[in-house]
């Protein structure tokens, strides 16, 4: 069974400081998607970006960025100078390529708090 | 890219009436999902909706519950059926092409 963990249920920073969310993931599967979601108070998510399996190069963003690590199941973000409209839910998830399991787990999410 | 138009935004609602919500897509996609969203909680898969045959249900939700359509690739609906307040959530469908997940804005439903 598919799995997603984001250990940090809150993160709290001031303006400008860099910031990483933590995202594991299990699944048996060796074709798989991962992504990351921000969800804003009003309640919908944005997308921010989706990664196959198959690449495991780093993106950036501007001050977004991502670290794809296989081998050891992890898909972490990193915010570069945050700011106040940073602030927000930030949700990882993973689908399976497989037939008949393709719809997102999700983890629990971690709240960022970016104080002024 | 696929755009997804989802109705009512939020709707207050009695208890043990009903509530459908809408959700149109601009593009074919070959799969969508319902998902709740309860206060402070993450999302959790209700069920793929099956396009001209019944949706496929997780653990822990019915179709009595939550009857669902899908007479289209581009249309679907959920029914919150007989609500109570622990119904009160977020609910988002989602629809799936080529690995790009997309999803509605989202219905905010509080049931009184």
């Amino acid at each position: 069974a598919q799995k997603v963990t984001q250990a940090q249920t809150e993160i709290s920073v001031v303006e400008k400081e860099d910031v990483t969310l933590d995202c594991v993931y299990e699944t048996r599967d060796t074709t798989y998607y991962l992504f990351w979601y921000k969800q804003p108070p009003s309640g919908e998510l944005v997308f921010l970006i989706r990664r196959n399996s198959f690449d495991e190069q780093n993106e950036i963003s501007g001050r977004y960025s991502w670290n794809f690590q296989k081998s050891t199941s992890s898909f972490n973000f990193t915010i570069t100078a945050s700011q106040v409209v940073d602030s927000a839910v930030y949700f990882c998830a993973l689908s399976e390529a497989g037939a008949g399991r393709r719809a997102l787990t999700f983890g629990s999410g971690t709240r960022l708090q970016v104080q002024p | 890219s696929a755009v997804i138009s989802q109705k009512p935004s939020r709707d207050i609602c009695q208890r043990g009436t009903s509530l459908t919500i809408q959700c149109q897509v601009d593009s074919q996609v070959t799969m969508m999902f319902w998902y709740r969203q309860q206060p402070g909680q993450s999302l959790t898969l209700i069920a793929t909706a099956n396009q001209g045959s019944e949706a496929t249900y997780e653990s822990g939700f019915v179709i009595d519950k939550f009857p669902i359509s899908r007479p289209n690739l581009t249309f679907s609906t959920l029914t919150v059926s007989n609500m109570s307040p622990e119904d009160s959530s977020i609910y988002l469908c989602s629809g799936q092409l080529e690995g790009e997940a997309f999803f509605g804005q989202g219905t905010r439903l509080t049931v009184v």
